[in-house]
């Protein structure tokens, strides 16, 4: 089935711009999603179809898509935004979900 | 605004099957793909499988002879059964509302600890 990978850390300072990836084969032909999961919370959808947001969701959140590699980006980090970010992707051929390892973001 | 509460058993016997229910309180119950994820202590989100709205089921291979996913549209209800249970299970279940247009979750339960232990 098709796997979608994510690096497992990325560490930014407060006002700058993380970005964290996830990689799959022919990814921009899918429809990828983005999750945020803070400690003993239920994951909460921060971007949808690559880049669209959902209402509630700040401006900072945004997402990009191209080759094998969607991108989340999040513009003047600030330390609310330390979390776990999972990216998500419909496999079409198996009818199945499938989520990136996830990836936790320290704000320094 | 759809809002999903779910409950079950928070400790399961090895070998014993775990049992977990989600009920939907809003929004429509028909129109859209009722999945259950777990993530075991910290280690990422898996899929478990999923229910669509005329009763076919999906599941993640992984599971696939040990999980039963079911819905109960009188009730507006989806429920997990997973068989065998081991420690491997050990985990924080969750119940999700897939969309069906662009296959995303936006609605989850809270999630139930579902401990494996004698």
């Amino acid at each position: 089935s098709y796997v979608v990978t994510q690096p497992p850390s990325v560490s930014v300072a407060p006002g700058q711009t993380a970005k964290i990836t996830c990689g799959g084969n022919n990814i921009e032909g899918k429809d990828v999603h983005w999750y945020q999961q803070k400690p003993g919370q239920a994951p909460v959808l921060v971007v949808y179809d690559v880049y669209v947001r959902p209402s509630g969701v700040t401006e900072r959140f945004s997402g990009s898509c191209s080759g094998d590699t969607a991108t989340l980006n999040i513009t003047a980090v600030e330390a609310g935004d330390e979390a776990d970010y999972y990216c998500q992707v419909w496999d079409i051929r198996t009818y199945h979900w499938v989520f990136g390892g996830g990836t936790k973001l320290t704000v320094l | 605004q759809v809002q999903l509460q779910q409950w079950g058993a928070g400790l399961v016997r090895p070998s014993e099957t775990l049992s977990l229910t989600c009920a939907v309180d809003g929004g429509s119950f028909s129109a859209n793909y009722w999945s259950w994820i777990r993530q075991a202590p910290g280690k990422g989100l898996e899929w478990i499988g999923h229910v669509k709205h005329w009763g076919d089921s999906f599941y993640n291979p992984s599971f696939k002879s040990r999980v039963t996913i079911s819905e109960d549209r009188s009730k507006k209800q989806s429920s997990l059964k997973l068989t065998s249970v081991t420690a491997a299970d050990t985990a924080v279940y969750f119940c999700a509302r897939g969309n069906s247009s662009s296959y995303f979750f936006d609605s989850w339960g809270q999630g139930t600890l579902v401990t494996v232990s004698a």
